[in-house]
């Protein structure tokens, strides 16, 4: 089993969803969870983080942490062509260096 | 400031030749780390540095070397390359410390061996 699991899609949507991008892990060290959008020929750039538990929310993205179901999500609101992209969630424990990540999922926003 | 920069951003190998990738970044972080990213698989860890002159393994480290004898400069070197290798790497850094949300990449480099 993956530390990370992540569907990869791809998904498509019409302009204007709502967006929901979820991972799933398996070591409860994690602490720092992370996600990136990576355009086509591009290196990841983050993207929102959140530390332990909750949500945080950064203008039309919002990420969740459910530490009890090792489950995080990201959600888009109002999805614009600009975000199609692949996102990739990320994990890290606190005393531990590596970054692990999961293997993305490709999203299309239609106009 | 430049970020993270990587050389050559294309290159073509025949198996058994040696290369080395050139990683650079200019914000004085502490962290440094190349990553390998295959369809399907997301980004994996290839070797990570702390500081100058400590590295360490990641997941999948065979057929690779690194040293870090600058803050600034993470070469990757390829010692005889194998069609497995073909890939897309990316080198990142960030500052000591959890700021985890102060990750940069770079541009990646696609290598392909033949």
């Amino acid at each position: 089993q993956k530390e990370v699991e992540q569907d990869p899609g791809p998904l498509s949507v019409p302009e204007g969803a709502i967006v929901s991008l979820n991972c799933t892990y398996s070591n409860s060290a994690f602490q720092y969870f992370m996600w990136y959008r990576q355009y086509s020929r591009k290196g990841p750039e983050l993207l929102m983080y959140t530390y332990s538990s909750g949500n945080k929310e950064d203008g039309r993205f919002t990420a969740q942490v459910d530490k009890s179901s090792k489950y995080i999500s990201l959600f888009i609101r109002d999805s614009q062509p600009s975000d199609s992209a692949t996102y990739l969630c990320a994990m890290k424990e606190t005393s531990y260096d590596k970054v692990i990540f999961g293997p993305g999922t490709s999203l299309s926003v239609i106009p | 400031n430049a970020g993270v920069t990587q050389t050559p951003k294309f290159q073509v190998l025949k198996t058994g030749q040696s290369m080395t990738l050139q990683c650079a970044q200019d914000m004085n972080h502490e962290y440094m780390s190349w990553y390998r990213q295959d369809p399907g698989m997301g980004l994996r860890l290839i070797h990570y540095s702390v500081g100058a002159g400590i590295t360490d393994q990641g997941e999948v480290p065979n057929g690779y070397n690194v040293s870090r004898s600058t803050t600034e400069d993470f070469p990757l070197r390829l010692l005889s390359a194998a069609p497995s290798q073909t890939s897309v790497y990316f080198c990142a850094s960030r500052p000591g410390g959890g700021r985890v949300n102060e990750q940069f990449f770079g541009p990646g480099t696609r290598l392909t061996v033949l």
